[in-house]
């Protein structure tokens, strides 16, 4: 059976503080995608990332960094310098390529509070 | 390019009652996905549909239904509505490449 799992429910960090958010899938497939999404308090999902199960590189996109590590399943998201305008709740999600993209398992979700 | 509409913003309804929520996906994006979003059990995947059929379904109750019509516009409706189905339904649509999935601001339902 597929999951996501975010361990953590809150994380509260002061502004140009770096912070992590973790994430742990599981899934049978060889063949999947991860994703990054961002919930501002508007309640619309922001993608951030998509990331094959063949591709291991990590990547950096401005302040943001994301490490996608198969050997321990996880695909941890690094907000670099954080600012207030990061204050959201962020999900992980999960789709199994056999699922033509419409389908995603998302974990719980990490809810960020950057204070200044 | 306009983004995915979802319609109304907020709903109230009693008991019992049925409901039908819209979403316009962006132009071009024929899959539609939906998805329910509560504090208890989080984001859950309702339904997608492509070109007008059903392509996936979560493990919802046949309550819950939807359609997509030729424009790619799509419906989602609950029938006897129940308490437990308050929630922010979202609605996402994805390109022809399907890499990702452009979700609307979504629908608040509050069931009373």
């Amino acid at each position: 059976a597929q999951k996501v799992t975010q361990a953590q429910t809150e994380i509260s960090v002061v502004e140009k503080e770096d912070v992590t958010l973790d994430c742990v899938y599981e899934t049978r497939d060889t063949t999947y995608y991860l994703f990054w999404y961002k919930q501002p308090p508007s309640g619309e999902l922001v993608f951030l990332i998509r990331r094959n199960s063949f591709d291991e590189q990590n990547e950096i996109s401005g302040r943001y960094s994301w490490n996608f590590q198969k050997s321990t399943s996880s695909f941890n998201f690094t907000i670099t310098a954080s600012q207030v305008v990061d204050s959201a709740v962020y999900f992980c999600a999960l789709s199994e390529a056999g699922n033509q993209g419409g389908k995603l398992i998302f974990g719980q979700g990490t809810e960020l509070s950057v204070k200044p | 390019k306009a983004g995915v509409t979802q319609t109304p913003r907020y709903l109230i309804k009693t008991r019992g009652q049925q409901v039908t929520l819209s979403c316009s996906p962006i132009s071009g994006h024929r899959s539609v996905s939906w998805y329910q979003q509560t504090p208890g059990q989080g984001l859950q995947f309702l339904f997608e549909y492509f070109s007008e059929t059903q392509r996936n379904k979560g493990n919802f109750p046949g309550r819950f239904s939807g359609r997509q019509f030729s424009n790619s516009r799509s419906e989602m409706n609950v029938s006897t509505l129940e308490l437990g189905d308050s929630a922010l339904y979202l609605c996402a649509s994805s390109p022809p490449q399907g890499e990702k999935l452009f979700f609307g601001s979504g629908t608040q339902l509050s069931v009373l």
